[in-house]
């Protein structure tokens, strides 16, 4: 089983909608991360958070939010989707002593 | 100023040549940094870290760091064309309130058979 899973893996959604990408990880990393990637642009981090009590924004959070369920559980909310938001997400996790990033397969999300 | 820069590329070599992939960072205090590999419409997966000035080696694969220069680079001999992907360099950024890894854009690599 893959040690990091995103669903959905791939998603069209109209403009307006709210969405949510989910990450589950069983690494047992407490630090866990969403990217999104857009050509030419490479990874931009979104949110990421320490632990399930700590959430910090990345340099692209306006337009998203986050929710830590649990330390093995992170989504995203797009609460009303656009266009701009079209782009390959990851998930990532990480520990804090040697911050390696492990990635989710990426879910792909269209904005119609 | 982008925190972490690359060529775009593409670089392509023939098969069995040295690819050679630079990024530099702008953040002196950075303490590690890490390179990743990403097939096209794949995820990243990491190939190297390097910690500490000098030379690390794995295999076809070498990380050159120069702190001072504040530039890492990427060294793969015998290219082969399974190594044709995107070349993503990383590094940590810390500070009192944050501690975080800062992609770069990456380089696309072409080996040419």
């Amino acid at each position: 089983d893959a040690d990091v899973t995103q669903t959905p893996r791939n998603r069209i959604t109209k403009t307006g909608k709210r969405i949510m990408l989910e990450c589950s990880q069983t690494k047992g990393h407490d630090r866990m991360y969403w990217y999104r990637q857009d050509p030419g642009l490479g990874l931009r981090l979104i949110y990421y958070s320490f632990d399930v009590k700590d959430i910090n924004k990345g340099e692209i959070s306006d337009g998203y939010s986050v929710s830590r369920q649990a330390q093995a559980k992170f989504s995203l909310s797009l609460e009303s989707a656009i266009p701009n938001q079209t782009a390959l997400y990851f998930c990532a996790t990480s520990d804090y002593r040697k911050m390696e990033q492990f990635f989710g397969p990426g879910t792909r999300l269209t904005v119609l | 100023q982008k925190e972490v820069e690359q060529n775009s590329g593409p670089l392509s070599v023939p098969e069995g040549a040295i690819a050679s992939l630079n990024c530099t960072y702008s953040d002196r205090g950075s303490q590690s940094f890490f390179w990743y590999r990403q097939y096209s419409g794949k995820s990243p997966e990491l190939i190297m870290f390097i910690y500490s000035n000098g030379d690390k080696e794995d295999g076809r694969f070498t990380a050159q760091l120069n702190k001072a220069s504040q530039y890492v680079s990427l060294l793969i001999r015998d290219s082969q064309p399974s190594d044709s992907a995107t070349y993503l360099c990383a590094v940590r950024v810390s500070g009192t309130s944050y501690d975080k890894v800062i992609f770069g854009p990456g380089t696309s690599l072409s080996v040419i058979p």
